[in-house]
């Protein structure tokens, strides 16, 4: 166990329709990444949030959005969900908001499938 | 876009070998960082070694930098079974705010 914990381990839905997916971040860190990984795109970073507030932005559609709580948890939105959207989707946590210093901790995955 | 590109992108060796993989990268890094990942399961940190390194050790695990070269290797030693994972590397560019992740070597460990 990472420490980081994503629900649902497994996802399937069909297109068109909206999914949250949750992370909980090991116990304090204060930044959380979003990666999708697919098989053609490979590790894709999606977004970033630390204490809260937007980090960074990376290759996350307009159709996606995220947000970090309070209690330093984040979900990841994924709506009018497409064929080409099914991925694995891992959340990753660090100390601090240089998210390269120290490396990574990364949850298990939630494993999208749209059909 | 991947700021990584790992080489090979698949090895297979015996029990008991030394598996050599290769990461090159595009423009200026404070750091690269190796993760393995066993098949569909989350990424794990391995190693982190900062652009003033050249080489750092941790157990069975050797990495080089040559950052005028913009490279890194990556060596696991007396490779086990359980090495049987993908290997990406990881960079953190010295002008961005994100980790950027390789394509990744498979790497598979014949008993």
């Amino acid at each position: 166990d990472s420490g980081v914990t994503q629900t649902p381990k497994h996802l399937i839905t069909a297109t068109g329709q909206r999914v949250t997916l949750r992370c909980s971040p090991r116990s304090g860190d204060l930044s959380v990444y979003w990666y999708q990984q697919s098989l053609d795109q490979g590790l894709q970073f999606l977004i970033q949030y630390y204490n809260g507030e937007e980090r960074a932005k990376g290759n996350i559609l307009e159709r996606f959005s995220a947000q970090q709580f309070p209690d330093l948890h984040s979900e990841l939105n994924l709506s009018s969900l497409e064929l080409g959207d099914s991925a694995l989707y891992f959340c990753a946590s660090s100390v601090g908001v240089n998210e390269g210093e120290y490396g990574y901790t990364f949850g298990s995955g939630t494993r999208l499938t749209v059909v | 876009s991947q700021q990584g590109e790992e080489d090979p992108q698949a090895l297979s060796i015996q029990e008991g070998e030394n598996a050599t993989m290769n990461c090159s990268y595009k423009t200026s890094i404070n750091n690269l960082q190796w993760y393995r990942q066993n098949s569909g399961r989350g990424l794990v940190h391995l190693i982190l070694i900062r652009s003033n390194e050249r080489e750092k050790h941790s157990g069975r695990l050797r990495v080089t930098l040559d950052t005028s070269k913009k490279s890194s290797s990556l060596l696991i030693t007396a490779s086990r079974a359980a090495d049987t994972a993908s290997y990406f590397c990881a960079t953190d560019r010295s002008n961005d705010y994100k980790l950027s992740f390789g394509a990744g070597t498979t790497v598979t460990v014949r008993a």
